[in-house]
């Protein structure tokens, strides 16, 4: 079973500075592992993708890490900004199934003009 | 290229109604995804669909609960007998393939029992 762990689960910075959400996992046998947004009573916003085989993505001031030996992933967010205020969510398919996303906790952001 | 759309986006039923929550994929996605989240708590994976048929109903609660995904039409998830700790956000996905592909979440249909 595929246990998702997110810390902090909160964090308050002031704007402009550099941020990093750690997400980690029981199993390693991932087939990726997704980090999504998502704003109070809205749905989720697709992040960034990174499959087993990589090592990182990036997307403008998002950079997305995945380690499997350690079953760690990071999303480090550069110069923050009030509009990155969101609860943020990794999750991983086990590649045994696929498509069955389980999801951490999350991280609620809030970064302070 | 519009993208999951899920209706109604929010629902209040009385203690055993019935409760139909609809999901239309993005185009050219044929594999469905239902989710449950409730307050305070992390989205649970209730159900994978592709078009007639169930895939993984693993998370779904044992009764009351059905989804199907037509030849035509949009996923409908069910809820029959509504009862109060069935209050949550129900969110759609879809994704284009089964494994290796970005999945996209629907606004969800926030459900209320009263």
């Amino acid at each position: 079973k595929q246990e998702v762990t997110q810390i902090p689960a909160a964090l308050s910075v002031p704007e402009g500075e550099n941020l990093v959400l750690n997400c980690s996992f029981t199993d390693s046998a991932i087939y990726n592992l997704q980090w999504f947004r998502q704003d109070p009573g809205k749905g989720l916003t697709s992040l960034l993708l990174i499959q087993s085989s990589q090592r990182e993505q990036t997307s403008g001031r998002l950079n997305a890490s995945l380690d499997k030996s350690s079953g760690r992933s990071t999303l480090y967010i550069a110069a923050s900004q009030p509009g990155d205020s969101a609860t943020y969510l990794c999750a991983a398919p086990l590649s045994s199934s696929g498509s069955r996303l389980t999801f951490g906790e999350g991280t609620q952001l809030t970064v302070n003009p | 290229n519009a993208g999951v759309m899920q209706n109604p986006r929010h629902l209040v039923r009385r203690r055993g109604q019935e409760a139909r929550l609809r999901c239309s994929p993005m185009k050219g996605h044929s594999h469905v995804y239902w989710y449950r989240q409730l307050p305070e708590e992390g989205l649970k994976f209730m159900v994978y669909l592709q078009k007639e048929n169930i895939i993984d109903e693993s998370g779904m609660p044992k009764e009351r609960f059905s989804a199907e995904f037509p030849k035509e039409g949009p996923s409908i998830l069910r809820i029959q007998q509504v009862v109060r700790g069935d209050s949550a956000a129900y969110f759609c996905a879809s994704s284009p393939g089964a494994q290796g592909n970005t999945i996209y979440f629907g606004e969800g249909s926030w459900l209320t029992v009263v």
